[in-house]
């Protein structure tokens, strides 16, 4: 089944402790990219990547880093998470950046 | 800057009534997509519809229409025959070609359609 998938589905942390959310596609899709849902803010790109170790900053970069080092995966890490990063973020991919995105179930993390 | 706008925080429509939710848009660039995508209350993000910018006839997916009037920058999504399910929040989104918008993907904030029985 084509799918994007996210773990973990759920997060409560603390601040300052590392996580990483992964993210994986199986279409082979090129473009993947990260989200956060706020309240009356829509969904707001963090990062996104073109294709393997290329990436590049969406509208809100500041404390998230990316890596994509393979085609499949594209994961998110919070280095030092605070709690202005409590959110709902979804993974996306697309065979490109013009095509339709496949969402992941979205992760809610919540940083005390 | 490529911007989104939704003017509409909520809506409220009888059931079978046909519904348009609108989206504007701001960019510099000549080639651009525009999509339209579903949230229901679980969460999930469904793709609906994509219109390209230099698609001439406005995209139409079953019961979903796209009415693109280029020279306003408007993309709204328009619902024939509402059903229940139908209630969800609504997002408009847009992918600019890559030279000014540096392939970024922007979403508009969202309309949350309620449909009445």
């Amino acid at each position: 089944e084509a799918q994007v998938t996210q773990n973990p589905r759920y997060l409560i942390t603390v601040t300052g402790k590392k996580l990483t959310v992964t993210c994986s596609q199986n279409m082979n899709h090129e473009y993947m990219s990260w989200y956060r849902q706020d309240p009356g803010l829509g969904l707001r790109q963090i990062y996104y990547s073109m294709n393997v170790e290329v990436t590049d900053k969406g509208d809100v970069p500041e404390g998230y880093k990316v890596s994509r080092k393979e085609k499949r995966n594209f994961p998110l890490i919070l280095e030092s998470p605070s709690p202005n990063q409590t959110s709902l973020y979804f993974c996306a991919s697309s065979l490109q950046r013009t095509n339709e995105q496949f969402f992941g179930p979205g992760t809610r993390l919540t940083v005390l | 800057a490529q911007k989104i706008t939704q003017t509409q925080p909520g809506m409220f429509v009888q059931e079978k009534e046909a519904v348009t939710l609108d989206c504007t848009y701001d960019t510099s660039d000549q080639s651009y997509g525009l999509f339209w995508y579903k949230q229901p209350s679980s969460g999930e993000m469904i793709f609906l519809i994509y219109q390209g910018s230099y698609d001439e006839q406005n995209a139409t997916e079953g019961r979903y229409s796209l009415n693109f009037q280029k020279a306003r920058k408007s993309a709204n999504l328009v619902i024939s025959a509402s059903q229940l399910g139908d209630s969800a929040m609504y997002f408009c989104a847009m992918s600019g070609s890559g030279y000014s918008s540096a392939s970024k993907i922007i979403f508009g904030s969202g309309t949350r359609l309620s449909i009445r029985p």
